[in-house]
């Protein structure tokens, strides 16, 4: 069963502007991971963020995580046309090790 | 560092034939995974292990899916037999231990005809 749900399914922006995407879940979690897939370097892991952690940020990337509102978001700033993708919230839960996977969010970035 | 190695890439099988997948998780990694992912959606769990011993399997169907991971380094997937409907692609990942950040091969992409 899937646990993350992502919001908006798809995305389109101009390249230069920032992309925000949202995760929901719906259970208690250790923590949230944030994941890119595009088709030439498979999935690829963006930030790890704890239940007990607020905000984390890696470069253009800054994750939020609100655990009160069983959400996070994800914060890609100054796009590229290499950003276009599909992103992925996994929670990993707290009562077991399970890693719960969304449907994503398709990133578009026109150039 | 070597990444997580999977083999074949690509297979076409007929329904009701068999098949196997194969994993090398990074040297060290002791929580292996095995998800299936459907074109369009997210990867979905079939098997999670820590070391040789499986953690979850609560989403894998056991009538025709069977894993293991011996000595708790490789790791098979099998499928049989096989259904139209497990088209999909088989990854697989690793990593140093539960709580930690996944490492992804680059799949199989597994086409039932």
């Amino acid at each position: 069963s899937q646990q993350g749900e992502e919001d908006p399914q798809a995305l389109s922006i101009q390249e230069g502007e920032n992309a925000t995407m949202n995760c929901s879940y719906k259970t208690s979690i250790n923590n949230l991971q944030w994941y890119r897939q595009n088709s030439g370097r498979g999935l690829v892991h963006l930030i790890l963020i704890r239940s007990n952690e607020r905000e984390k940020h890696s470069g253009r990337l800054r994750v939020t995580l609100d655990t009160s509102k069983k959400s996070s978001s994800l914060l890609i700033t100054a796009s590229r046309a290499a950003d276009t993708a599909s992103y992925f919230c996994a929670t990993e839960r707290d009562s077991n090790y399970q890693l719960i996977w969304g449907a994503g969010t398709k990133l578009i970035i026109k150039p | 560092e070597a990444g997580v190695a999977q083999s074949p890439r690509y297979k076409i099988i007929e329904k009701r034939q068999s098949v196997a997948f194969w994993c090398n998780p990074i040297s060290g990694h002791a929580t292996l995974y095995w998800y299936q992912q459907i074109l369009g959606q997210g990867p979905k769990l079939l098997i999670q292990f820590q070391n040789n011993g499986v953690v979850d399997d609560s989403q894998l169907p056991k009538d025709r899916f069977s894993a293991e991971r011996l000595k708790g380094v490789d790791s098979t997937l099998k499928i049989q037999p096989a259904k139209l409907e497990d088209s999909a692609v088989y990854l697989c990942a690793s990593s140093v231990r539960v709580r930690t950040e996944a490492f992804f091969g680059q799949g199989t992409r597994l086409t039932v005809v």
